[in-house]
Order: C-alpha cells, then structure tokens, then sequence
C-alpha cells in the first residue's frame, strides 16, 4: 500500500518551453503533497507544499510563476516548469501524506528527470 | 527554523562491523524525527520513525533532546545497507520535513 507514482519519468525539452510532471497516488487518498527539487548528490529541497483544492504554499525562493503546481484531486497533484530554462534541469520528486500513515509520513514517488536543452 | 545536520557525507564500513550515523536537529518545538532510505535506482522510503520506537532491518535510532541527536545504528552491517540516508524532521503543527544533506553509506565486503 501506499504507491505513489511520477510521470514521466524523465523529460527532455527545448529552453522557453514547458514541462508538466504528474504525481498520482495509486491506493489512497493524499490531502497533501509535496514537491521536491533535488541536485546531484545533495539532499531534496522542499518547493512547495500542495493540499487539495487550495492554493500551493512555496517555499521562500521559488518562483510561483514559474513551477505552477495543481493540487485537483485527492490522488493527483501536477507540477508544470513553464518557459523552462538549462538551469531547471533537475530531479524532481513528489511525496503525498495521507492513508494510515502518521501525521508527517510522506510516500515518496520515483521522481522525473527533467532536462532542459 | 527547522535544521538536520548529517556530519557525514561519506561513510564506509567493513560488512559485519557496527554502524553509525550522525543526525542533529534544530527545532525549538516538540520535534519528530525519521530516518529515510535510498537505495541504488530506488525511490526514497522511510526506514523508521523515532515515535515508533521500532527496529527496523536491524536498525534503531533513539531520539535524544538533551544531546538533539537522532543517531542511527545497526550492530553488524550487512551488504544490502549500502545506501544513501537521509535525516528528516518534523514538527507539531508543521507538516513539512526538514531533509539533512544525506550520508552515502558503503559496506565494504
């Protein structure tokens, strides 16, 4: 129990074009989601914080224009890299709290390569 | 404001020796502390949660506020614990998670 999915699993795009990424979970209800940024070979930076059909909370530095996160349903939350650019190029990872997990236990997805030409 | 340091970036231990690593926080409320896993090509999955109080593939970490330290052991380590591990903190009335940088364990055979 407790799958969280990410598509697609990796993206290749032109700069000054946008990018959408999935995040689903598959067997059970999420109220809240998060997205995370991480660089090779350092830790997951927290982006934003997603709950269903309410505005996502950014963290301090990143650009709410430019990662629209949608929080629609309480199985899937999208994150879209608009006017993307060579330094967005990143592992994105979801995670989606909710199910018989504590208060803070989050499921992580299997994240998405983004790579922006 | 929420901080995990990992000391560690880098840890290597002969196969069957014990286990050890480091994992302070910063957090000036009622704190809840885990231990996340990533193993090669794998997505990130919770090892074991301080509240819990469980053992989890031979691993334990006890949540110590005298010393804000959530150390994570294991007596004999074993091949299959290479892996990177990450630190993670959460508060009461704030559902983020606080990430440290992570330390790459590597079990020497």
């Amino acid at each position: 129990g407790a799958v969280v999915s990410q598509h697609p699993s990796w993206v290749i795009c032109k700069s000054g074009t946008s990018v959408k990424i999935e995040c689903r979970s598959l067997d059970f209800q999420a109220t809240t989601m998060f997205w995370y940024r991480q660089f090779p070979k350092q830790s997951l930076m927290l982006m934003a914080t997603s709950n269903e059909g309410s505005k996502a909370t950014y963290e301090q530095g990143v650009e709410k224009d430019k990662f629209l996160i949608n929080h629609a349903s309480l199985t899937l939350s999208t994150l879209t890299v608009t006017s993307a650019h060579p330094e967005d190029s990143s592992f994105y990872i979801c995670s989606a709290r909710g199910g018989l997990g504590g208060r803070h236990e989050q499921y992580f997805g299997p994240g998405t390569r983004l790579t922006v030409t | 404001a929420q901080r995990v340091t990992q000391p560690e970036k880098l840890l290597s231990v002969f196969k069957g020796a014990p286990v050890e690593l480091k994992c302070n926080y910063s957090y000036s409320g009622s704190p809840e502390l885990f231990w996340y896993v990533q193993y090669s090509r794998q997505r990130l999955q919770l090892l074991l949660r301080h509240i819990s109080r469980e053992s989890i593939k031979g691993f334990t970490a006890d949540l110590n506020k005298g010393e804000t330290s959530f150390h994570l052991k294991k007596p004999f380590a074993q091949e299959e614990d290479s892996a990177m591990y990450y630190c993670a903190l959460g508060g009461f009335g704030n559902e983020k998670l606080t990430f440290g940088t992570g330390t790459r364990l590597t079990i020497i055979p």
